[in-house]
């Protein structure tokens, strides 16, 4: 089945650690996006990527750093996390040419 | 002034009734727009786009486009409680590469 998926799911860690979050998607989409939401708050898009080798910065400045090797894969590193990095990390993608996004589960970060 | 405006809400609306979300943006070249709802702890869900002013309708939702007035609405007929959700505008911009999203109108569907 088609679909975008995101691990972990909930991940509380220390100050200080690097930390990835996984996002990878079965749907061929070339296109796909990094977002972070606060609870009750905006959508902030951090990062996008048009395909593999491509990645852009996003509207929202963010410590973290992305790379797309594979065209199903979009990793968000942070290399050291701290306690304002805490927030729902959500994972989107579209088709080359449309911007019908389709979102992930999410990741909720706990930096502690 | 923010790129997608919505109102936050809460619009109540009683189970059965029409429930009327609107959003306006500033963007003139902007040709795509979408509407997500988000349950509260979980990621949005694609449930309408539109491309060309005048209506489109999908079962119980309806979204309406004015390029002119720069704002598209959403109308959700016979309300459900399970409609009780953050509905989130989604505007692409005139470069084409991304979506704004505004900052979503809470509704509660009351039985």
């Amino acid at each position: 089945e088609a679909d975008i998926y995101q691990t972990p799911r909930y991940l509380v860690i220390g100050t200080g650690k690097k930390i990835t979050l996984e996002c990878s998607q079965t749907m061929g989409h070339d296109k796909m996006y990094w977002y972070q939401q606060d609870p009750g708050m905006e959508l902030h898009l951090i990062h996008y990527s048009y395909g593999v080798n491509s990645t852009e910065k996003g509207d929202l400045s963010s410590e973290s750093t992305v790379s797309r090797i594979r065209t199903e894969h979009f990793p968000l590193t942070l290399e050291s996390a701290r306690p304002s990095h805490t927030s729902q990390y959500l994972c989107a993608s579209s088709v080359a040419g449309r911007n019908e996004q389709f979102f992930g589960p999410g990741t909720r970060l706990t930096v502690l | 002034q923010k790129e997608v405006e919505q109102n936050s809400g809460p619009l109540s609306v009683p189970e059965g009734a029409i429930a009327s979300l609107n959003c306006t943006y500033s963007d003139r070249g902007s040709q795509s727009f979408f509407w997500y709802r988000q349950y509260s702890g979980k990621s949005p869900e694609l449930i309408m786009s539109i491309y060309s002013n005048g209506d489109k309708e999908d079962g119980r939702f309806t979204a309406q486009l004015n390029k002119a007035s720069q704002y598209v609405s959403l109308l959700i007929r016979d309300s459900q409680p399970s409609d009780s959700a953050t509905y989130l505008c989604a505007v692409e911009g005139s470069a084409g590469n991304k979506l704004t999203f505004g900052g979503g109108t809470r509704v509660l569907v009351k039985p």
